[in-house]
């Protein structure tokens, strides 16, 4: 079926420490894995994403991994800021792409 | 372009009163999708439009739900009859069109409408 598992659906990591959150799709077909950060009172926006020819993908502080045999992709924060504080959401596209199907989300929390 | 502006933010209404949002997308993206999402939860897929036609459309979505994009740009979501268990928040966001230079695969979200159904 059409679905994404995220877990954990809570993180509270120290201020500077790493992060780390997880997914898997089902549909095999899936070809572009994006993250998404929510911040209270406002829409999800993009913060990474990563296409299925590839297993890895940085941008500063933040990466992705995607495992397709195993239908995992996973989402990496290291030396965590405050500002990191937010809900995350995986998601994965199904039905030729068109359709984008999300996880149930991540708090994360920064503790100082 | 401002980006995704969607109105009204916030919406209190009684059980069995009919609602309905205004979702203005990013001018050039051609892609339009409606979420709903509530509490603790991921954004749940409501219904997809490539210009004005409606491709997709949850299983999930009610009769009561109709959504439409008359000219390919604006698009409304109506809710009719609310129930308590329609209140939550209604998202919308655009995407630029397949192939487009850059971004063809990033859904841009707007800040959504809370709905409240007393």
């Amino acid at each position: 079926g059409e679905n994404v598992e995220q877990h954990p659906s809570t993180l509270s990591v120290q201020e500077g420490d790493s992060a780390v959150i997880k997914c898997t799709y089902s549909d095999s077909a899936s070809n572009y894995f994006p993250w998404y950060k929510q911040e209270l009172g406002k829409g999800p926006q993009l913060i990474i994403d990563i296409r299925s020819n590839v297993g890895e993908k940085k941008d500063q502080r933040i990466a992705v991994t995607l495992n397709k045999t195993a239908k995992h992709f996973s989402l990496h924060i290291t030396e965590t800021q405050p500002e990191d504080s937010a809900v995350y959401f995986c998601a994965a596209p199904y039905s030729s792409a068109s359709k984008i199907i999300f996880g149930s989300g991540t708090r994360l929390s920064i503790r100082p | 372009d401002t980006g995704v502006s969607q109105n009204p933010r916030h919406k209190i209404t009684k059980r069995g009163q009919n609602v309905t949002f205004r979702c203005d997308p990013i001018s050039e993206h051609n892609r339009l999708y409606w979420y709903r999402q509530t509490l603790g939860q991921g954004p749940e897929f409501l219904t997809y439009f490539q210009n004005e036609a409606q491709l997709e459309k949850s299983r999930l979505l009610s009769d009561r739900f109709s959504a439409e994009r008359p000219k390919g740009s604006f698009s409304t979501l109506e809710i009719q009859r609310t129930e308590q268990g329609d209140s939550a928040m209604y998202l919308c966001a655009s995407r630029a069109r397949a192939g487009a230079p850059s971004g063809a695969n990033v859904l841009t979200f707007g800040a959504g409408s809370r709905l409240t159904v007393l």
